[in-house]
Protein backbone atom coordinates (compact mmCIF):
# COMPACT_ATOMS: atom_id res chain seq x y z
CA UNK A 1 0.00 0.00 0.00
CA UNK A 2 1.72 2.88 -1.14
CA UNK A 3 -0.57 5.60 -0.78
CA UNK A 4 -2.41 8.14 -2.63
CA UNK A 5 -0.32 10.42 -4.95
CA UNK A 6 -0.36 13.96 -6.14
CA UNK A 7 1.30 15.48 -8.62
CA UNK A 8 2.18 18.25 -8.62
CA UNK A 9 2.84 19.33 -4.89
CA UNK A 10 2.57 23.20 -5.37
CA UNK A 11 2.05 25.05 -8.68
CA UNK A 12 2.26 28.73 -8.95
CA UNK A 13 0.07 30.16 -12.05
CA UNK A 14 -1.00 33.41 -13.52
CA UNK A 15 -4.51 33.71 -14.16
CA UNK A 16 -6.03 33.09 -17.51
CA UNK A 17 -3.54 29.81 -17.48
CA UNK A 18 -4.89 26.24 -17.57
CA UNK A 19 -3.57 23.88 -15.08
CA UNK A 20 -4.23 19.97 -14.70
CA UNK A 21 -3.50 18.40 -11.72
CA UNK A 22 -2.72 13.98 -11.07
CA UNK A 23 -3.92 11.73 -8.35
CA UNK A 24 -2.43 8.34 -8.46
CA UNK A 25 -5.07 6.25 -5.91
CA UNK A 26 -4.36 3.08 -4.07
CA UNK A 27 -4.29 0.30 -6.69
CA UNK A 28 -7.14 -1.55 -5.62
CA UNK A 29 -9.51 1.18 -4.50
CA UNK A 30 -12.35 1.74 -7.12
CA UNK A 31 -13.73 4.88 -5.56
CA UNK A 32 -11.98 8.25 -6.19
CA UNK A 33 -12.55 11.55 -4.74
CA UNK A 34 -12.03 15.31 -5.21
CA UNK A 35 -11.87 18.11 -3.17
CA UNK A 36 -11.27 21.44 -2.48
CA UNK A 37 -9.74 23.42 1.12
CA UNK A 38 -9.15 26.80 1.59
CA UNK A 39 -7.35 28.21 4.12
CA UNK A 40 -9.56 27.95 7.29
CA UNK A 41 -12.00 25.82 5.59
CA UNK A 42 -12.88 22.29 5.92
CA UNK A 43 -13.31 20.61 2.75
CA UNK A 44 -15.52 20.62 -0.08
CA UNK A 45 -16.49 17.79 -2.33
CA UNK A 46 -15.66 18.24 -6.01
CA UNK A 47 -16.83 15.20 -7.72
CA UNK A 48 -16.45 11.38 -7.72
CA UNK A 49 -15.47 8.77 -9.49
CA UNK A 50 -16.15 5.01 -9.67
CA UNK A 51 -14.03 3.20 -11.15
CA UNK A 52 -13.61 5.52 -14.85
CA UNK A 53 -17.28 6.37 -14.79
CA UNK A 54 -17.54 10.11 -13.06
CA UNK A 55 -20.79 9.61 -10.84
CA UNK A 56 -21.53 12.53 -9.31
CA UNK A 57 -19.90 16.17 -9.51
CA UNK A 58 -21.08 19.14 -7.23
CA UNK A 59 -22.38 22.58 -8.34
CA UNK A 60 -18.93 24.00 -6.84
CA UNK A 61 -17.36 22.59 -10.30
CA UNK A 62 -18.21 25.20 -12.94
CA UNK A 63 -17.32 24.90 -16.31
CA UNK A 64 -14.21 25.33 -16.48
CA UNK A 65 -13.23 22.31 -14.73
CA UNK A 66 -13.08 18.94 -16.05
CA UNK A 67 -12.23 15.79 -14.11
CA UNK A 68 -11.07 12.28 -15.95
CA UNK A 69 -10.42 8.89 -14.26
CA UNK A 70 -9.30 7.08 -17.71
CA UNK A 71 -9.23 3.14 -17.54
CA UNK A 72 -10.04 3.40 -13.59
CA UNK A 73 -6.59 4.09 -12.64
CA UNK A 74 -5.60 7.71 -11.98
CA UNK A 75 -7.15 10.88 -12.42
CA UNK A 76 -6.86 14.31 -13.62
CA UNK A 77 -8.91 17.59 -12.58
CA UNK A 78 -8.09 20.25 -15.07
CA UNK A 79 -8.87 24.06 -14.52
CA UNK A 80 -9.37 26.34 -17.74
CA UNK A 81 -9.03 30.00 -17.81
CA UNK A 82 -7.64 29.95 -13.88
CA UNK A 83 -9.07 32.76 -11.81
CA UNK A 84 -7.60 33.89 -8.44
CA UNK A 85 -10.49 32.26 -6.48
CA UNK A 86 -9.49 29.34 -7.91
CA UNK A 87 -6.41 29.68 -5.11
CA UNK A 88 -6.65 26.25 -2.71
CA UNK A 89 -5.81 23.28 -2.11
CA UNK A 90 -6.81 20.03 -4.42
CA UNK A 91 -7.57 17.01 -2.61
CA UNK A 92 -7.51 13.61 -3.92
CA UNK A 93 -9.16 10.18 -2.29
CA UNK A 94 -9.96 6.95 -2.61
CA UNK A 95 -11.65 4.28 -0.96
CA UNK A 96 -13.08 0.61 -1.62
CA UNK A 97 -15.96 1.57 0.72
CA UNK A 98 -16.83 4.44 2.88
CA UNK A 99 -13.48 5.23 4.38
CA UNK A 100 -11.17 7.30 2.35
CA UNK A 101 -7.70 8.26 2.52
CA UNK A 102 -6.41 11.34 1.08
CA UNK A 103 -3.48 11.98 -0.74
CA UNK A 104 -1.04 15.39 0.08
CA UNK A 105 -2.72 17.84 -2.29
CA UNK A 106 -1.64 20.31 -4.98
CA UNK A 107 -1.87 23.61 -3.39
CA UNK A 108 -2.50 26.36 -6.41
CA UNK A 109 -1.68 29.83 -6.78
CA UNK A 110 -3.14 31.92 -8.86
CA UNK A 111 -1.12 34.99 -9.74
CA UNK B 1 -28.73 18.89 3.16
CA UNK B 2 -25.96 17.49 5.10
CA UNK B 3 -23.82 19.46 7.49
CA UNK B 4 -21.05 19.20 10.14
CA UNK B 5 -20.77 21.68 13.14
CA UNK B 6 -17.29 21.54 14.96
CA UNK B 7 -16.41 23.96 17.70
CA UNK B 8 -14.54 26.92 16.13
CA UNK B 9 -10.76 27.15 17.58
CA UNK B 10 -8.08 27.45 18.27
CA UNK B 11 -7.97 25.64 21.11
CA UNK B 12 -5.04 25.58 23.46
CA UNK B 13 -4.19 23.20 25.74
CA UNK B 14 -0.86 22.37 28.13
CA UNK B 15 0.37 19.29 27.80
CA UNK B 16 -1.31 16.58 29.77
CA UNK B 17 -4.55 18.30 29.56
CA UNK B 18 -7.81 17.04 28.73
CA UNK B 19 -9.28 17.55 25.35
CA UNK B 20 -13.32 18.07 23.88
CA UNK B 21 -13.41 19.01 20.83
CA UNK B 22 -17.66 19.19 19.45
CA UNK B 23 -19.17 18.11 16.57
CA UNK B 24 -22.94 17.95 15.67
CA UNK B 25 -24.30 17.15 12.31
CA UNK B 26 -26.98 17.41 9.99
CA UNK B 27 -28.01 14.27 7.70
CA UNK B 28 -30.45 13.24 5.48
CA UNK B 29 -30.11 9.58 6.01
CA UNK B 30 -28.00 7.74 8.46
CA UNK B 31 -24.80 8.40 8.40
CA UNK B 32 -21.21 7.26 9.56
CA UNK B 33 -19.23 9.90 11.64
CA UNK B 34 -15.29 10.60 11.20
CA UNK B 35 -12.61 12.15 12.91
CA UNK B 36 -9.52 13.46 10.24
CA UNK B 37 -6.61 15.22 11.25
CA UNK B 38 -4.07 17.06 9.58
CA UNK B 39 -0.64 17.64 11.00
CA UNK B 40 1.48 20.71 9.61
CA UNK B 41 2.47 20.16 6.23
CA UNK B 42 0.24 17.13 5.91
CA UNK B 43 -2.18 15.66 4.62
CA UNK B 44 -5.61 14.28 6.15
CA UNK B 45 -5.27 11.44 7.76
CA UNK B 46 -8.50 9.28 9.26
CA UNK B 47 -7.62 9.68 13.32
CA UNK B 48 -11.49 7.46 13.64
CA UNK B 49 -14.87 6.31 12.78
CA UNK B 50 -18.25 5.07 14.10
CA UNK B 51 -21.03 3.44 11.50
CA UNK B 52 -23.78 3.42 13.85
CA UNK B 53 -25.77 4.93 16.82
CA UNK B 54 -23.38 4.12 20.55
CA UNK B 55 -20.35 2.85 18.32
CA UNK B 56 -17.29 3.93 20.20
CA UNK B 57 -14.35 5.15 17.56
CA UNK B 58 -10.80 5.35 19.19
CA UNK B 59 -7.13 5.87 18.27
CA UNK B 60 -3.51 6.57 19.61
CA UNK B 61 -6.02 7.67 22.76
CA UNK B 62 -8.63 9.45 21.11
CA UNK B 63 -12.09 8.71 21.38
CA UNK B 64 -15.74 9.69 20.19
CA UNK B 65 -19.04 8.05 20.69
CA UNK B 66 -21.83 8.46 18.01
CA UNK B 67 -25.10 9.61 19.90
CA UNK B 68 -27.81 9.89 17.26
CA UNK B 69 -30.33 11.36 20.38
CA UNK B 70 -28.38 14.50 20.15
CA UNK B 71 -26.71 14.04 16.44
CA UNK B 72 -23.14 14.11 17.92
CA UNK B 73 -19.89 12.84 17.50
CA UNK B 74 -17.35 15.10 20.40
CA UNK B 75 -13.78 14.06 19.84
CA UNK B 76 -12.08 13.36 23.43
CA UNK B 77 -8.53 12.71 24.66
CA UNK B 78 -7.62 12.60 28.67
CA UNK B 79 -4.11 13.24 28.44
CA UNK B 80 -2.99 15.85 25.10
CA UNK B 81 1.10 15.65 23.85
CA UNK B 82 2.74 18.43 22.39
CA UNK B 83 2.83 15.65 19.37
CA UNK B 84 -1.48 16.02 18.89
CA UNK B 85 -0.92 19.51 17.52
CA UNK B 86 -2.54 19.53 14.52
CA UNK B 87 -6.17 20.85 12.72
CA UNK B 88 -8.88 18.49 13.29
CA UNK B 89 -12.20 17.63 11.04
CA UNK B 90 -15.21 16.32 12.53
CA UNK B 91 -16.96 14.74 9.12
CA UNK B 92 -19.80 12.29 7.84
CA UNK B 93 -20.67 10.29 4.81
CA UNK B 94 -23.86 8.65 3.63
CA UNK B 95 -24.23 6.02 1.72
CA UNK B 96 -26.86 6.65 0.18
CA UNK B 97 -24.61 9.81 -1.79
CA UNK B 98 -21.51 8.17 -2.87
CA UNK B 99 -20.64 8.19 0.35
CA UNK B 100 -19.15 11.79 -0.38
CA UNK B 101 -17.56 13.21 2.97
CA UNK B 102 -19.09 16.49 4.41
CA UNK B 103 -16.54 18.33 6.54
CA UNK B 104 -17.11 21.17 9.35
CA UNK B 105 -14.77 24.11 9.10
CA UNK B 106 -11.68 22.29 11.44
CA UNK B 107 -10.61 23.24 14.84
CA UNK B 108 -6.57 24.24 15.35
CA UNK B 109 -5.21 22.42 18.12
CA UNK B 110 -2.40 23.68 20.26
CA UNK B 111 -0.65 21.98 23.18
CA UNK B 112 2.18 23.67 24.64
CA UNK B 113 5.13 22.03 26.97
Amino acid sequence: DTGVSQNPRHKITKRGQNVTFRCDPISEHNRLYWYRQTLGQGPEFLTYFQNEAQLEKSRLLSDRFSAERPKGSFSTLEIQRTEQGDSAMYLCASSLEETQYFGPGTRLTVT
Amino acid sequence: GDSVTQMEGPVTLSEEAFLTINCTYTATGYPSLFWYVQYPGEGLQLLLKATKADDKGSNKGFEATYRKETTSFHLEKGSVQVSDSAVYFCALSVGGSNYKLTFGKGTLLTVNP
